[in-house]
């Protein structure tokens, strides 16, 4: 089936040092999708890119779409602590039954901000 | 008000047991999931739900047996629990199929002994 592949899966970061996971999909996807998962939390619905070459920012947070719609990337400009957590980026794809497209989640970042 | 609920956050059990997890939502949606993800976060679909109608049924074990009353309820039954059953197990809604975004319940972790 289609997937969405992301990395790296783990990053310490020491708080103030930027921070960017990435996320490939072995097709083209109609959209890509963000979500953030706080420790012991669930994921939380951060934001949708729809267009080839999209942009999209949310204060420290910068998100963009790959011009060819199967590559993303997340940029966090000086972590803070509470940007600790589990970072997924989601796309609908085909899964290996081959029948209904469903959103599939990368394998996620885990962000570790050191104080 | 909580959009995605479910119940119970916690369940510690022993092998050969059956139980079973509710979810609810009050977002109105129509398509309602079910998430295990494991101990290295992975999350992954088990089931979907479109109007109370099973849409994805992903190479779970038989054992899972996912049940939808109304199109705000999915609940799911797991028999003669394993060791490898233990995990977080979350519901998600969404207002549709594939391209929407989706709404997670604060999840269930399931223990198995």
């Amino acid at each position: 089936g289609q997937q969405v592949m992301q990395i790296p899966q783990y990053q310490h970061v020491q708080e103030g040092e930027d921070f960017t996971t990435y996320c490939n999909s072995s097709t083209t996807l109609s959209n890509i999708q963000w979500y953030k998962q706080r420790p012991g939390g669930h994921p939380v619905f951060l934001i949708q890119l729809v267009k080839s070459g999209e942009v999209k920012k949310q204060k420290r947070l910068t998100f963009q779409f790959g011009e060819a719609k199967k590559n993303s990337s997340l940029h966090i400009t000086a972590t803070q602590t509470t940007d600790v957590g589990t970072y997924f980026c989601a796309g609908p794809a085909r899964l290996s039954s081959g029948s209904a497209r469903q959103l599939t989640f990368g394998s996620g970042t885990q962000l570790t901000v050191l104080p | 008000d909580t959009a995605v609920s479910q119940t119970p956050k916690y369940l510690v059990t022993q092998m050969g047991n059956d139980k079973s997890i509710k979810c609810e939502q009050n977002l109105g949606h129509d398509t309602m999931y079910w998430y295990k993800q494991d101990s290295k976060k992975f999350l992954k679909i088990m089931f979907s739900y479109n109007n109370k109608e099973l849409i994805i049924n992903e190479t779970v074990p038989n054992r899972f047996s996912p049940k939808s009353p109304d199109k705000a309820h999915l609940n799911l039954h797991i028999n003669s629990l394993e060791l490898g059953d233990s995990a977080v197990y979350f519901c998600a809604s969404s207002p549709g199929q594939g391209d929407y975004e989706q709404y997670f319940g604060p999840g269930t972790r399931l223990t198995v002994t």
